[in-house]
């Protein structure tokens, strides 16, 4: 149950788009199409952002977007706003029935 | 709307036990699997268990295994998760969190913070 991999920073400009990987395997990421990824605030509990890869939930905006290549999958914020800096972390399903996180991406609005 | 409310957390000593609990409302609760997920201070979110909606199947993080149990109550619409052998990198804040399925967590609760020290 090794942690996905993903950066520890990405920063961007308001306005730019950026991009967020998340690697792992082929008993992971590779292996299933549900990859989420979620934004946490300070102090407050994540929030879902995509589920399934690529599914918005209602409510997020269409500036987020997630899809997947062999074991890597990403995160794209478009239009990048203020309101986006924050931490984003990755999930997937596992072979073994479990979940298992990314280390987290503290995205700077610059 | 979905509510999840976590309690039960506090300080406890190494080797000791707690039990957290999780109310939750706005949905068919015995119809959805449920997760505990925490967060060491400053650090990364890290799964520990599922429950599927029935009670019927479990699954732990390799680091729990053993030592933390969750259940729960269909008729109350209540999540638990007991703590027993607890050590200090247990230290975290623990997350109930509504299961989508049939790999996501699309509610979370605000947050327990389990402190383990002597």
């Amino acid at each position: 149950q090794s942690a996905l991999t993903q950066p520890a920073s990405v920063s961007g400009s308001p306005g730019q788009s950026i991009t967020i990987s998340c690697t792992g395997t082929s008993s992971d990421v590779g292996a299933y199409h549900y990859v989420s990824w979620y934004q946490q605030n300070p102090g407050k509990a994540p929030k879902l952002m995509i589920y399934d890869v690529s599914n918005r939930p209602s409510g997020v905006s269409n500036r987020f977007s997630g899809s997947k290549s062999g074991n890597t999958a990403s995160l794209n914020i478009s239009g990048l706003q203020a309101e986006d800096e924050a931490d984003y972390y990755c999930s997937s399903y596992t072979n073994s029935g479990t979940l298992v996180f990314g280390g987290g991406t503290k995205v700077t609005v610059l | 709307q979905v509510q999840l409310v976590e309690s039960g957390g506090g300080v406890v000593q190494p080797g000791r036990s707690l039990r957290l609990s999780c109310a939750a409302s706005g949905f068919t609760f015995n119809s959805y699997g449920m997760h505990w997920v925490r967060q060491a201070p400053g650090k990364g979110l890290e799964w520990v268990a599922v429950i599927w909606y029935d009670g019927g199947n479990e699954i732990y993080a390799d680091s729990v295994k053993g030592r933390f149990t969750i259940s729960r109550d269909n008729s109350n619409n209540m999540l638990y998760l007991q703590l027993n052998s607890l050590r200090a990198d247990d230290t975290a804040v623990y997350y109930c969190a509504k299961g989508g399925h049939p790999a996501y967590f699309d509610h979370w609760g605000q947050g327990t913070l389990v402190t383990v020290s002597s």
